[in-house]
């Protein structure tokens, strides 16, 4: 076990509403990065967040943004939902080199209507 | 850019029999190489990976991947599969750019027959 969490375990939205998913750390980490993960698809990097800035992006709109506290905890919100915005949307924990274990959570489903 | 390719989406064999899955990635710089699994309604653990030395790396349930630079290969092997091994296999990469992030092959699914 990780002991990084995620809330909530599922949700569902409809197209143009906002919505906030939220995600603990593992004690020591201070990198907290979030992907999408689509049916079928391996995860997508979203974004990266690394001691309260955002420090990389994926390929993602700016109505993906998010924050991270000064407890390292983290959240991802998305504004304006698309259809496609359905997904596995998984947090993941870790230190800040290249070469660390990034420890993940499991994840929330958001279904967009 | 760096992707990874998993060839195979879906890898049926019975129990007890030798399994590899298959990951090529393609990359510019040197990449570091990473297999995660995944079980059924979980978030992904991290099974083993490749960070330099020895390109031959294992995990600690019987799992084994072997680095080669010349064929960009990182193709995971168990000789002996149980069916608790049955879960989607994701390979990734990362490398230098900045900041640390991993790109993910689409997975394969391994399914593990009695």
């Amino acid at each position: 076990e990780t002991g990084v969490t995620q809330s909530p375990t599922h949700l569902i939205k409809t197209r143009g509403q906002q919505v906030t998913l939220r995600c603990s750390s593992q004690s020591g980490h201070n990198t907290v990065s979030w992907y999408q993960q689509a049916l079928g698809q391996g995860p997508q990097f979203i974004f990266q967040y690394y001691r309260e800035e955002e420090n990389g992006r994926g390929n993602f709109p700016p109505r993906f943004s998010g924050l991270q506290f000064p407890n390292y905890s983290s959240e991802l919100n998305v504004n304006a939902l698309e259809l496609d915005d359905s997904a596995l949307y998984l947090c993941a924990s870790h230190l800040a080199g290249f070469t660390d274990t990034q420890y993940f959570g499991p994840g929330t489903r958001l279904t967009v209507l | 850019a760096q992707s990874v390719t998993q060839l195979d989406s879906q890898v049926p064999v019975f129990e007890e029999a030798p399994v590899e899955l298959r990951c090529n990635y393609s990359s510019s710089v040197s990449v570091y190489l990473f297999w995660y699994v995944q079980y059924p309604n979980q978030g992904l653990q991290l099974l083993l990976k490749y960070l330099s030395g020895s390109t031959l790396v294992e995990s600690i349930n019987g799992f084994e991947a072997e680095f080669n630079k010349s064929q960009t290969s990182f193709h995971l092997r168990k000789p002996s599969v149980h069916i608790s091994d049955t879960a989607e296999y994701f390979c990734a990469v990362s490398w230098n750019s900045g900041y640390s992030t991993l790109t993910f092959g689409k997975g394969t699914m391994l399914l593990v027959s009695p």
